[in-house]
């Protein structure tokens, strides 16, 4: 299985703030690289898939870049519903395992 | 409506089994592979498993291969999943969700459904 590793695990920031979260996978995973957004008791949301491909609807804050192994999302001007937890996933091989989240915290 | 939705959770005794079920409307399901997700309390996501759409290719996390089998009827819109010799560490929330196909990223998610195993 490929292990996805996320870092930090947890973040706290200030509205208005640029985060960035890393992912990191066991082992190269050419673009097949998404990220979810979940808010607590709610299921979680599609924001970028295939490492830099925003999903409809999604504002254009949220950016995604990397490769192989590598793999960064980033939030430019932080708003107050962005605080959740950010989940990498990989499609490259079943299990399409995620990546263990980073918790972003409201500083 | 485009949506999901689980159901058939609930508390089970160790060594158990439960069937849970998704209901899918809104797009045209048997176009899709579907899966599901399971996050245990306080915890991460953990995908589970996955189906293509003629129900002919499933995949399985290790830890639940044997135990659990992945199954869909297009006829009725509608994704299951059979878990046998359910253990205390399958206790979690089971979402399901539709897989786009390429980069395999889920695009549509339900809301899950609680599964509990404890004596």
């Amino acid at each position: 299985d490929i292990q996805m590793t996320q870092s930090p695990s947890s973040l706290s920031a200030s509205v208005g703030d640029r985060v960035t979260i890393t992912c990191r996978a066991g082992q190269s995973i050419a673009n097949y690289l998404n990220w979810y957004q979940q808010k607590p008791g709610k299921a979680p949301r599609l924001l970028i898939y295939a490492v830099s491909s925003l999903e409809t609807g999604v504002p254009s804050r949220f950016s995604g870049s990397g490769s192989g192994t590598d793999f960064t999302l980033t939030i430019t001007g932080l708003q107050p519903e962005d605080f959740a937890t950010y989940y990498c996933q990989q499609g490259y091989n079943t299990p399409h395992t995620f990546g263990q989240g980073t918790k972003l915290e409201i500083q | 409506e485009v949506q999901l939705v689980e159901s058939g959770g609930g508390l089970v005794q160790p060594g158990g089994s439960l069937r849970l079920s998704c209901a899918a409307s809104g797009f045209t399901f048997g176009t899709y592979w579907v899966g599901w997700v399971r996050q245990a309390p306080g915890r991460g996501l953990e995908w589970v498993a996955n189906i293509n759409q003629d129900g002919s290719k499933k995949y399985y996390v290790d830890s639940v291969r044997g135990r659990f089998t992945i199954s869909r009827d297009n006829a009725k819109n509608s994704l299951y999943l059979h878990m046998n010799s359910l253990r205390a560490e399958d206790t979690a929330v089971y979402l399901c969700a539709r897989d786009r196909g390429y980069y395999s990223p889920f695009d549509l998610w339900g809301q899950g459904t609680l599964v509990t195993v404890s004596s």
